[in-house]
């Protein structure tokens, strides 16, 4: 069964700083691996996704996140963090063959010092 | 446009009631998605729907669960005898087509509390 592995429940970093969220995952083949991020009240947002092809993806918000089978890892990134980027970050995997049935992570929460 | 709604936002009810939580999708949206968030977890996939079938129900926990979308767009989770264990926030997501390559759509979701 397919799995995901966020490590680090919680990341405290100052603004400014940059950030990177860790994320491991288990299966076999190449599964679609996304990144979302959940701010207080409001709904989960899709920050990337990965599906095939370039390793390094660009999400929104100045976020990327490269995916490097060897490690089974889907990382996520910012080179400068910002105070609004305080929340909760969601790594999840998909390897439904398409149906978009995600496993999602537990869950890194963010904290940012100003 | 408007995104999805869910209603109502939170919750409270004793063990043993029967609930029923509401999800309105963004217009136009075929796929709907229910999700459970406990506490300090990940979403949890429940089920999900194409138009107005479950395209699949593998997540339902048990049988106290049951959803339904009679007419492609709202959609219900109706739990049965309530258990404590249900508490949690109950996620809804739209997305146009069903598949990976379709971005979901989530709603602030509704926090359910069983006492």
């Amino acid at each position: 069964a397919q799995s995901v592995t966020q490590p680090d429940i919680h990341i405290t970093v100052s603004e400014g700083a940059s950030l990177e969220l860790r994320c491991n995952y288990s299966y076999g083949a190449t599964p679609y691996l996304f990144w979302y991020v959940q701010s207080p009240g409001q709904g989960l947002q899709l920050l990337l996704k990965y599906f095939s092809g370039d390793t390094l993806v660009q999400g929104i918000k100045g976020f990327e996140a490269e995916f490097k089978r060897s490690q089974s890892s889907f990382n996520l990134r910012k080179p400068s963090v910002h105070w609004s980027d305080a929340a909760e970050y969601f790594c999840a995997v998909d390897s439904s063959g398409g149906s978009y049935i995600p496993t999602f992570g537990r869950g890194t929460s963010l904290i940012v010092h100003p | 446009g408007a995104g999805v709604s869910q209603t109502p936002s939170n919750k409270v009810t004793e063990k043993g009631k029967y609930v029923e939580l509401r999800c309105d999708p963004i217009s136009g949206h075929t796929a709907l998605y229910w999700y459970r968030q406990s506490l300090g977890q990940g979403p949890e996939f429940l089920i999900y729907f194409q138009g107005t079938g479950a395209a699949d129900d593998s997540g339902l926990p048990n049988d106290r669960f049951f959803a339904v979308r009679p007419e492609g767009s709202v959609s219900t989770l109706k739990i049965q005898r309530t258990e404590r264990g249900d508490s949690a926030v109950y996620l809804c997501a739209s997305s146009l087509l069903a598949g990976a390559s379709d971005t979901q759509y989530f709603g602030p979701g509704t926090r359910l509390t069983v006492l």
